[in-house]
């Protein structure tokens, strides 16, 4: 057990609805990142926050959307879901060098 | 910018075997280096790590790594398969500032009886 939660672990939905996944970093861990794993991409880094503040960009779609909350745990919103957004999404925070990922939730658009 | 390449998709060992996964890195910075492993509908667990210390580091399960600066890569190996450790294994890089991590196309590990 890392010790990152996510919720929820599967999600099914349609094409564009909106969906908003949620994460709970390590106890005192200050940043939160998102990835995204899909067949076509594999892991990618998508959006950093630090403190409630962004950090940092990766691959990260317009459609998508994060922020981090004053207790530190983040939600990420997606958008007029595609079917190609069909993919495990994790979550990790971090501590000094080592990142510590969630089990993730495995989103699936039909 | 900085990014790694597993060689090999799919990697079949004997039980017993050695295992070694291979990686390579670019980076212009020294990097740090990582090793992952993703067992089947689960999260991703953190095998070693590479942080400009020892160039042999050694992790959980019996795994280790040598970063070889010379040949840019930082290969996994085990020097005895188990059963247990079939799983896909992904090499990473941290770069930036915010220390986001870059992985490789990560490689499935079969382990034969």
């Amino acid at each position: 057990d890392s010790g990152v939660t996510q919720t929820p672990k599967h999600l099914i939905t349609a094409t564009g609805q909106r969906v908003t996944l949620r994460c709970s970093p390590r106890s005192g861990d200050l940043s939160v990142y998102w990835y995204q794993q899909s067949l076509d991409q594999g892991l990618q880094f998508l959006i950093q926050y630090y403190n409630g503040e962004e950090r940092a960009k990766g691959n990260i779609l317009e459609r998508f959307s994060a922020q981090q909350f004053p207790d530190l745990h983040s939600e990420l919103n997606l958008s007029s879901l595609e079917l190609g957004d069909s993919a495990l999404y994790f979550c990790a925070s971090s501590a000094g060098d080592r990142t510590f990922f969630g089990p993730g939730t495995r989103l699936t658009v039909l | 910018a900085q990014s790694v390449t597993q060689l090999g998709s799919h990697v079949s060992v004997s039980e017993g075997a050695l295992v070694l996964l291979r990686c390579n890195y670019s980076s212009s910075v020294p990097p740090y280096l990582f090793w992952y492993v993703q067992y089947p509908n689960q999260g991703l667990q953190l095998l070693l790590k590479y942080t400009s210390a020892a160039t042999l580091v050694k992790g959980i399960n019996g795994f280790e790594a040598e970063f070889k600066k010379s040949e840019t890569s930082f290969h996994l190996t085990k020097p005895s398969a188990h059963m247990s450790d079939a799983a896909e294994y992904f090499c990473a890089v941290s770069g930036g500032s915010a220390r986001q991590l870059t992985f490789g196309s990560g490689t499935q590990l079969t382990v034969l009886p």
